[in-house]
């Protein structure tokens, strides 16, 4: 059975400052990892995705994400925050069929 | 990546009533999902809509109550049946095409059941 976990339901930055989003996930195969991005009133957009490839995967709008298999996690990072980052993020998890689980979210408020 | 619509992207609507919210998309798909997002909360996958043959859907979900028609490759219909305030969510669709492994998703349509 596949989970996430994301470890933290509230981040607030300063602008210009770094961004770190923590979540670890639960699979029972090598699994598919994504990090979605909603910013309000909108859908759902795709930042990035780890699909067994390499472990650093770059995103939009500066972010990446490093799959570590030992700690079970996948945490969202971007060196510098800007205002328009602020939104809710979902780190998600899939195994080999379609599935999607999503984590509970983390909403990111950016301070001027 | 595949450009998703929703229709209607809101509505207030009564309980007891019915609602069809419509997804299309400008390209063939192999794959097409409806989930909800209740508020302040995450998604959950209702239904995979299957072309051509009846939905699969999740635990906790049944056809009476969100009925899913896709009649071809780019289009689908979700049904919120006699809805009541529980109802309240944003529905999304998503759509996955073979081999891609990543699912695109819609504007989602945001829907209020007084």
């Amino acid at each position: 059975a596949q989970s996430v976990t994301q470890l933290d339901s509230h981040v607030s930055v300063s602008e210009g400052t770094p961004v770190l989003l923590r979540c670890n996930y639960s699979s029972s195969y090598s699994p598919s990892l994504f990090w979605y991005v909603q910013h309000p009133n909108k859908g759902l957009q795709l930042l990035l995705k780890y699909t067994s490839a390499a472990t650093l995967v770059k995103g939009i709008n500066g972010f990446e994400a490093e799959f570590k298999k030992s700690e079970t996690s996948f945490h969202l990072t971007k060196p510098s925050a800007h205002m328009s980052d602020a939104a809710e993020y979902f780190c998600v998890v899939s195994e080999n069929d379609y599935k999607l689980s999503f984590g509970a979210g983390t909403t990111v408020t950016v301070r001027a | 990546s595949a450009v998703i619509s929703q229709k209607p992207s809101r509505d207030i609507c009564q309980r007891g009533t019915s609602l069809t919210i419509q997804c299309q998309v400008d390209s063939q798909v192999t794959m097409m999902f409806w989930y909800r997002q209740q508020p302040g909360q995450s998604l959950t996958l209702i239904a995979t809509a299957n072309q051509g043959s009846e939905a699969t859907y999740e635990s906790g979900f049944v056809i009476d109550k969100f009925p899913i028609s896709r009649p071809n490759l780019t289009f689908s219909t979700l049904t919120v049946s006699n809805m009541s305030p529980e109802d309240s969510s944003i529905y999304l669709c998503s759509v996955e095409s073979s081999g891609q492994e990543t699912q695109y998703f819609g504007p989602g349509t945001r829907l209020l059941v007084l």
